[in-house]
């Protein structure tokens, strides 16, 4: 069955530092996401990317970050200057067409901010 | 705005117990999807299940069922003769089809004990 993947499974940097991670949504999906889940809380979404731009974002997702589809398969999430608040875990999904097809989540990354 | 209540944050159950994690949710949309995921110790999210609204059966998968009731904006999960291994976080969701990339809206969540 075909995954989402995403690397690395756990992070640790620095505060201030920029961080990328990664991820390898299904290859004919055609809507990728990025959410967080703060230890203990809901997850909650960050962004929505189709047709190579965003197209939903949500009052977490600030300046601090942005998103790519560098290469046609992979999916990245960059935070330009972690702060301590960023520790939680990433996952990314992807989607044939949202709610209607259904969701596939990779595993997560693990970002633990120092 | 999409909003999923999930009331209970902690269930503890002895196994071989039924157990019921709620779930409301409020919508203005006419189509949309509701999820339910499961979040063992391990941490991924493990798909259990999607309805549409306008599907209002029950769906029964082995020890599960899942109740939608429009009526009540509810979308109950059951899980019958429950086992340790069902310990988990269970998360119910919401995807609106009028939302421009159709994002989750997570519930809060519920951490189901299951004790031997």
């Amino acid at each position: 069955e075909p995954e989402v993947t995403q690397t690395p499974s756990h992070q640790v940097t620095q505060m201030g530092q920029e961080v990328i991670l990664r991820c390898v949504p299904i290859s004919n999906h055609l809507y990728f996401y990025w959410y967080r889940q703060i230890l203990g809380q809901k997850v909650e979404f960050l962004v929505s990317f189709y047709n190579n731009e965003i197209s939903e974002k949500s009052e977490i997702f600030d300046d601090q970050f942005s998103v790519e589809r560098p290469d046609g398969s992979n999916f990245t999430l960059k935070i330009r200057s972690t702060k301590l608040e960023d520790s939680a875990m990433y996952f990314c999904a992807s989607s044939d067409g949202g709610g209607a097809y259904g969701y596939t989540f990779g595993s997560g990354t693990r970002l633990t901010v120092v | 705005a999409q909003k999923v209540t999930q009331a209970q944050t902690e269930i503890s159950v002895v196994e071989k117990e039924d157990v019921t994690l709620d779930c409301v949710y409020e919508t203005r949309d006419t189509t949309y999807y509701l999820f339910w995921y499961k979040q063992p110790p391990s941490g991924e999210l493990v798909f259990l299940i999607r309805r549409n609204s306008f599907d209002e059966q029950n769906e029964i998968s082995g020890r599960y069922s899942w109740n939608f009731q429009k009526s009540t904006s509810s979308f109950n999960f059951t899980i019958t003769a429950s086992q340790v291994v069902d310990s988990a976080v269970y998360f119910c969701a919401l995807s609106e089809e009028e939302t421009s990339g159709s994002r989750l809206t997570f519930g809060e969540g519920t951490q189901l004990t299951v004790n031997p």
